[in-house]
């Protein structure tokens, strides 16, 4: 089955621990896409990459890092620099950017993440 | 910097009525807008994408329309179903080739 996998599917962190969130994808796209969701709130971009070994910041970067050895693979780290990290995290994939950014992504079923 | 806004309020009918959701965009001219529909606890999932040279979008029974002097577009889903109770979010093609999403309206059908 294509599709792009989230895991794990709940995570519990330590104040001061950083935690590292995956997400696998074999639909062969190019981009993909960190955002995460509060309770009543939108998506909210972390981070994006368009190609291998190149990333951009979105609009939430700060307290996050993430890296894009692999075409599918584009895992995201929580530092213990964030200050609110518990919240609903997607990872999602779409074809290309650019011209080609006029399709859809494609969305993992999400990590919870709570900071005990 | 890109803002899109959706009604954060829920909206409530009844079954067979058609729901109509609004998106506003400010400060961008999008090349083409998405809209998603997300149940709680699980991603998103593509519904229909429209492009700034068209005005309008179906898909069963769902409508789609794209108004870019106004910077809306509006949802339709006729016939409305119990099962099309859920959170729908619009998206653009933000600058620097990212998509960026709105804050959603919550979508309630009752028998």
């Amino acid at each position: 089955d294509g599709g792009i996998t989230q895991s794990p599917k709940y995570l519990f962190r330590k104040e001061g621990q950083n935690v590292t969130l995956s997400c696998e994808q074999n639909l062969n796209h190019d981009a993909m896409y960190w955002y995460r969701q509060d309770p009543g709130q939108g998506l909210r971009l972390i981070y994006y990459s368009q190609i291998v070994n190149d990333f951009q910041k979105g609009d939430i970067a700060e307290g996050y890092s993430v890296s894009r050895e692999k075409k599918e693979s584009f895992p995201l780290t929580v530092t213990s620099a964030q200050k609110n990290p518990t919240a609903f995290y997607l990872c999602a994939s779409s074809i290309g950017t650019g011209d080609l950014l006029n399709t859809e992504a494609f969305f993992g079923q999400g990590t919870r993440l709570t900071v005990v | 910097s890109q803002k899109i806004e959706q009604n954060s309020e829920a909206l409530n009918i009844q079954e067979g009525k058609t729901a109509t959701l609004t998106c506003n965009y400010t400060n961008y001219s999008p090349a083409y807008l998405q809209w998603y529909r997300q149940d709680p606890g699980r991603g998103p999932v593509f519904l229909l994408l429209i492009r700034e040279n068209e005005k309008e979008k179906r898909k069963e029974r769902l409508k789609v329309t794209f108004d870019t002097t106004l910077k809306q577009s509006l949802f339709h889903i006729t016939a409305s179903q119990p099962a099309d109770s859920a959170t729908y979010l619009c998206a653009l093609d933000g600058d620097t080739d990212k998509l960026i999403f709105g804050t959603g309206t919550r979508l309630q059908v009752f028998p």
